[in-house]
């Protein structure tokens, strides 16, 4: 089945290790996103990608890295620098223009 | 960014219609304007999406003001699996891929 999948579902890890969160997508789509999500909040930009190769900051995207090498993959990894990285983390693709993007169904990271 | 204003919360009843509304004054001429919902603990899925007429699927209708600076999402007949947080927001046609969502509207239905 074509999709976007992120891995793992949930994701535990100690305070200052980095982490990296899977996102692959079959779709042949041209972009994707990562997005955060705190309880009862809307959705916030972490960083996208409308070309391999190439991604840019969204409005949050201070204390984490992604990579575009591929694709179908754009990992997301939180590192250290991240102050507060406990969250629901979603990740979305699209075709460029003005199509509809789809999202994963997310991995919700917690830091003890 | 072109930006949404939405009510941060609407309740209907069961089997009614259901009008979520969404201001966007700024809107340029090449924006789209898509809405989204949300389950608890999904990721969102795409409802429908138009840019100047009108539209209808099978899961809502898209209601455009003619200025395009306002538009309703109509659910005709809401049911419980209809409670979610919906998204209203602008997708330019061409060049930047910026996709940024608001805060929604949470919608509740009542049995």
């Amino acid at each position: 089945d074509g999709g976007i999948t992120q891995s793992p579902k949930y994701l535990f890890r100690k305070e200052g290790q980095n982490v990296t969160l899977s996102c692959e997508q079959n779709l042949n789509h041209d972009a994707m996103y990562w997005y955060r999500q705190d309880p009862g909040q809307g959705l916030r930009l972490i960083y996208y990608s409308q070309i391999v190769n190439d991604f840019q900051k969204g409005d949050i995207a201070e204390g984490y890295s992604v990579s575009r090498e591929k694709k179908e993959s754009f990992p997301l990894t939180v590192t250290s620098a991240q102050k507060n990285p406990t969250a629901f983390y979603l990740c979305a693709s699209s075709i460029r223009g003005r199509f509809e993007a789809f999202f994963g169904q997310g991995t919700r990271l917690t830091v003890v | 960014d072109a930006k949404t204003t939405q009510p941060n919360s609407m309740e209907s009843n069961e089997e009614e219609p259901v009008h979520l509304p969404c201001n966007h004054s700024t809107i340029s001429g090449t924006d789209y304007i898509h809405w989204y919902r949300q389950l608890p603990s999904q990721g969102p899925e795409y409802v429908i999406h138009g840019l100047t007429s009108n539209v209808n699927n099978r899961m809502a209708s898209l209601a455009i003001a003619e200025d395009r600076k306002s538009s309703t999402l109509i659910l005709h007949r809401a049911t419980l699996r209809d409670a979610a947080v919906y998204y209203c927001i602008l997708r330019d046609n061409f060049g930047n891929e910026k996709l940024t969502f608001g805060t929604g509207t949470r919608l509740t239905i009542i049995p």
